[in-house]
């Protein structure tokens, strides 16, 4: 079974710019989760979707969001990039909503320049 | 402060050793401690999780939980070079259906 697949594997932006991460889900799981992880604050939670719906959010600004889409397949955007947004973002799967139980992919290197 | 604490290291160990690596966290509602295992370039992978206080073992690996103290500890026997990787501990306060804390996690280098 083929695990988490997250695209790109690395991104290089400039300030102001936007950027879309893609993250597909190993087969039959419903919930996706993302993550921020930087060297100072380790693994911090963005948000959760559960079969399309946003189930539970981090405490990060709007300008981050997100979206599940049908294939369970899910999208994260950030807007007007800060050079404090260059982190690894990391997506998490599982089958039902368990956090216990997520399966990481391999995460998408954001630089912000 | 931090909810959950961790020495980042690095920690360099000779192989063969025992390792130790720690958390400290604040919240006494954490009832679930969990330890991931991240390779360089990969994402973290569940290593071991243990629910309230004591210990729980799995082959070389035991993890250890002290809710008197908010302290728990992973270590490692016969350390190999395979171990070689950043470890992360995570915890919450209900079993699946709250997101994770996660400290900052370990660099763990084991020289053959």
């Amino acid at each position: 079974k083929a695990g988490v697949t997250q695209t790109p594997r690395y991104l290089i932006k400039t300030r102001g710019q936007q950027v879309t991460l893609s993250c597909s889900p190993i087969s039959g799981h419903r919930s996706v989760s993302w993550y921020q992880q930087t060297p100072g604050q380790g693994l911090q939670f963005l948000f959760e979707y559960f079969s399309e719906t946003q189930r539970n959010k981090g405490n990060f600004p709007g300008r981050f969001s997100g979206r599940q889409f049908s294939n369970s397949r899910s999208e994260m955007n950030v807007s007007t990039l800060e050079l404090g947004d260059s982190a690894l973002y990391l997506c998490a799967s599982s089958l039902v909503a368990a956090y216990n139980e997520q399966f990481f992919g391999p995460g998408t290197r954001l630089t912000v320049l | 402060q931090k909810e959950v604490e961790q020495d980042p290291g690095p920690l360099s160990v000779p192989e063969g050793a025992i390792v130790s690596l720690n958390c400290t966290y604040s919240n006494s509602a954490f009832q679930y401690f969990m330890w991931y295992r991240q390779y360089s370039r990969k994402g973290p992978e569940l290593l071991m999780y243990t629910y309230s206080s004591g210990n729980k073992e799995d082959g070389r690996f035991t993890a250890q939980v002290d809710k008197s103290s908010k302290y728990i500890s992973l270590f490692i026997r016969d350390s190999q070079p395979s171990d070689s990787a950043t470890y992360l501990c995570a915890m919450s306060a209900n079993f699946g259906n709250e997101k994770l804390t996660f400290g900052t996690g370990t660099r763990l280098t084991i020289i053959p």
